[in-house]
């Protein structure tokens, strides 16, 4: 079955430490997103990638790092610097370029110590 | 400043009422709409994606229309089952900056 896959699902983190989730696509997309998710507010881009080895900020980037070395693959780094972390994090990837069908995977939940 | 408003913010109907969830825009220069749900918890559905050269789409008992005029899309949900409660976000991709604007959602209780 295409689709996206995050991991881990949950992630617990102390303060001062990294953590890096993954997204994983299946679809043969080019672009491929990060969002952030907290209660009550809307989503909030942090990265996204339009082609391989090419990444572009969004909204709310700093304490956030990502690449693009492969075309499945976009993973999400957030850093210590990230002031307040613990959030729902979103992978996206879109069919048909950066004007295309925007498709999800299930999400990642961090939650910092 | 390009936004995309939600109303209501909250709806709860009975089971098996028709109902319409609005989503409004300030620019009516884009590329396409795109409506999802989100399950608590959960990652984002995509429900529909109206290109900017049409008018509506359909699937199944969802009936998605778009007025760029009006700066308007409304999502109808037909004969509401308890299984259709959950978040409706919409979002807009607009042609000066490609990325998508996005609304708060609607949360949606559907009362068996």
């Amino acid at each position: 079955d295409g689709g996206i896959t995050q991991s881990p699902k949950y992630l617990f983190r102390k303060e001062g430490q990294n953590v890096t989730l993954s997204c994983e696509q299946n679809l043969n997309h080019d672009a491929m997103y990060w969002y952030r998710q907290d209660p009550g507010q809307g989503l909030r881009l942090i990265y996204y990638s339009q082609i391989v080895n090419d990444f572009q900020k969004g909204d709310i980037a700093e304490g956030y790092s990502v690449s693009r070395e492969k075309k499945e693959s976009f993973p999400l780094t957030v850093t210590s610097a990230q002031k307040n972390p613990t959030a729902f994090y979103l992978c996206a990837s879109a069919s048909g370029g950066n004007t295309g069908e925007l498709f999800f995977g299930e999400g990642s939940r961090l939650t910092v110590l | 400043k390009q936004e995309v408003t939600q109303i209501p913010a909250a709806l709860s109907v009975p089971e098996g009422e028709n109902l319409v969830l609005n989503c409004s825009f300030t620019d009516s220069a884009i590329y396409n709409l795109q409506w999802f749900r989100q399950d608590p918890g959960k990652g984002l559905t995509s429900l529909l994606l109206i290109q900017s050269s049409q008018r509506e789409q359909t699937s199944g008992r969802l009936n998605a229309s778009l007025d760029k005029s009006s700066g308007r899309s409304t999502l109808y949900i037909a004969a509401s089952q308890p299984g259709d409660s959950a978040t409706y976000l919409c979002a807009v991709r607009y042609v000066s900056n490609y990325q998508l604007i996005w609304g708060a959602g609607t949360k949606l209780i559907i009362k068996p």
